[in-house]
């Protein structure tokens, strides 16, 4: 069964600040999203990372995946108050051919307070 | 624009009663998905279906019932038997089974 785990699972930053929320999981998968979702809100994709050694990023967000160490990272950079939000990671499980069972993992997800 | 619609954003049931979620795209992906969110947790997958008149059991299916008649269509009725169906449930959809998932705004689901 694939576990996939965040911590912190709360983090409260100032702004101007960096952090690093990771996600770990538990079983070979070469293929992690990440998504942020705002109060009473839906999620909102913010990188997909498909191969060991990916990096993407996004304004004061960079996301990263080590498939050896089973564990991806999004950094935040210079953290301001429009980042409060919950971040999720999520697994694509895959088979032994590598074909995605297509269905995602979550994880517990991170709720970040950016505050002054 | 294209996009998942979720509807009634708000549902409340009665003990003993069935409700149906709608979800309908027109981004004219193959693959939908239904998920469960609790407070504070992240999203469990509950049934997904990755082409028309066929769809799979995810990790919470018990409770639940889904069809897939139409590509667009993905309806959730939550039966009687799903004994805490307080959530929000989310429905996403994809292109195919290989790519980001999009998701709907969700419906908050209580009981009465």
């Amino acid at each position: 069964e694939l576990k996939v785990e965040q911590n912190p699972l709360f983090l409260s930053m100032q702004e101007g600040k960096n952090y690093t929320i990771y996600c770990n999981y538990s079983t070979t998968s070469d293929r992690l999203y990440w998504y942020r979702q705002d109060p009473g809100k839906s999620l909102e994709s913010l990188f997909v990372l498909l191969s060991n050694g990916a990096v993407k990023q996004e304004g004061r967000l960079m996301a990263s995946l080590d498939t050896k160490a089973r564990l991806s990272t999004l950094h935040i950079t210079a953290a301001v108050h429009d980042l409060s939000a919950t971040y999720f990671c999520a697994v694509d499980l895959r088979n032994a051919g590598g074909t995605s069972y297509g269905k995602l993992t979550f994880g517990q997800g991170t709720i970040l307070t950016v505050h002054p | 624009d294209g996009g998942i619609t979720q509807s009634p954003k708000y549902l409340f049931r009665k003990e003993g009663q069935n409700v149906t979620l709608s979800c309908e795209q027109n981004l004219n992906h193959d693959a939908m998905y239904w998920y469960r969110q609790d407070p504070g947790q992240g999203l469990r997958l509950i049934y997904y279906s990755q082409i028309v008149n066929d769809f799979q059991k995810g990790d919470i299916a018990e409770g639940y019932s889904v069809s897939r008649e139409k590509k667009e269509s993905f309806p959730l009725t939550v039966t009687s038997a799903q004994k805490n169906p307080t959530a929000f449930y989310l429905c996403a959809s994809s292109i195919d089974r290989s790519l980001p998932q999009h998701f709907g705004d969700g419906t908050r689901l209580s009981i009465l």
